[in-house]
C-alpha cells in the first residue's frame, strides 16, 4: 500500500492549458515537498509546505497543503513545454527526522 | 556553492559483485540520506546518516550498508548484487531538524547484469 497516492499518474496536455494534480494520504505529515525530476537526473525541490491550509506560489505554479496536512495539490497555469517532467510529492511523518516518503509521481507532458 | 555531488554517474556491475557509491552533501549540511529509485517509481528510503551513525533505516536488507565521514560525506555499499538492485541511487543532504528541506544529487545509475 502506497502511503502517498498521486493522481493522475500520466497527463498529456497542450501548451497554454491549466492543470491540477493531487497528492493524497490518510496520514498526517509535518511537512510536504514537491519535486520535479527530469529523466536520469535527481529530483529538484520546488516547494516545501508546512502549515495546514498553506498556499505557496512559484511563478505559474500554485501549491496548497490541505487543512489536515494529509494532502496537497499543484496547479499549473498556462502550461509550457518546459514544465514537462515527473512531479513527485514527498512527506515527512512527524518524528521521522527528515526521512521522505515519496509518491510514485505524475508524468506530465506538455505539447507545443 | 556546490550542491550535492554523487559519483560515479553510471556504473555497470555483474551479479554477486560489490559496489560503493559516494556522496558529498551540500555545503553546511550535516545529514545524508540515500534513496533507491526503480524505473517508473518514486524514490524509496534506504537509510540516513548523522554524526557518522545510521539514524534511520528503511526496508532494505543488510546487503545495503553505509558510512558517513567526519566531513559529512557518505558512502553506500551494496554487497552480493542482484539484478533487482539495478536502479538510480540518490543521495539527499539536509540539516538535522524537523521539517527541513532535502536537496538531491544527480544520482548514480547502477545496472546489474
Amino acid at each position: 500500500t502506497q502511503l502517498l497516492e498521486q493522481s493522475p499518474q500520466f497527463l498529456s496536455i497542450q501548451e497554454g492549458e491549466n492543470l491540477t494534480v493531487y497528492c493524497n494520504s490518510s496520514s498526517v505529515f509535518s511537512s510536504l515537498q514537491w519535486y520535479r525530476q527530469e529523466p536520469g537526473e535527481g529530483p529538484v525541490l520546488l516547494v516545501t509546505v508546512v502549515t495546514g491550509g498553506e498556499v505557496k506560489k512559484l511563478k505559474r505554479l500554485t501549491f496548497q497543503f490541505g487543512d489536515a496536512r494529509k494532502d496537497s495539490s499543484l496547479h499549473i497555469t498556462a502550461a509550457q513545454p518546459g514544465d514537462t517532467g515527473l512531479y513527485l510529492c514527498a512527506g515527512v511523518i512527524p518524528g521521522a527526522n527528515s526521512k521522505l516518503t515519496f509518491g510514485k509521481g505524475i508524468t506530465l507532458s506538455v505539447r507545443p | 556553492d556546490a550542491g550535492v555531488t554523487q559519483s560515479p554517474t553510471h556504473l555497470i556491475k555483474t551479479r554477486g559483485q560489490q559496489v560503493t557509491l559516494r556522496c558529498s552533501p551540500k555545503s553546511g549540511h550535516d545529514t545524508v540520506s540515500w534513496y533507491q529509485q526503480a524505473l517508473g517509481q518514486g524514490p524509496q528510503f534506504i537509510f540516513q546518516y548523522y554524526e557518522e551513525e545510521e539514524r534511520q533505516r528503511g526496508n532494505f536488507p543488510d546487503r545495503f550498508s553505509g558510512h558517513q565521514f567526519p566531513n559529512y560525506s557518505s558512502e553506500l555499499n551494496v554487497n552480493a548484487l542482484l539484478l533487482g538492485d539495478s536502479a538510480l541511487y540518490l543521495c539527499a543532504s539536509s540539516l538535522v531538524s524537523v521539517n527541513t528541506e532535502a536537496f538531491f544529487g544527480q544520482g548514480t545509475r547502477l545496472t546489474v547484469v
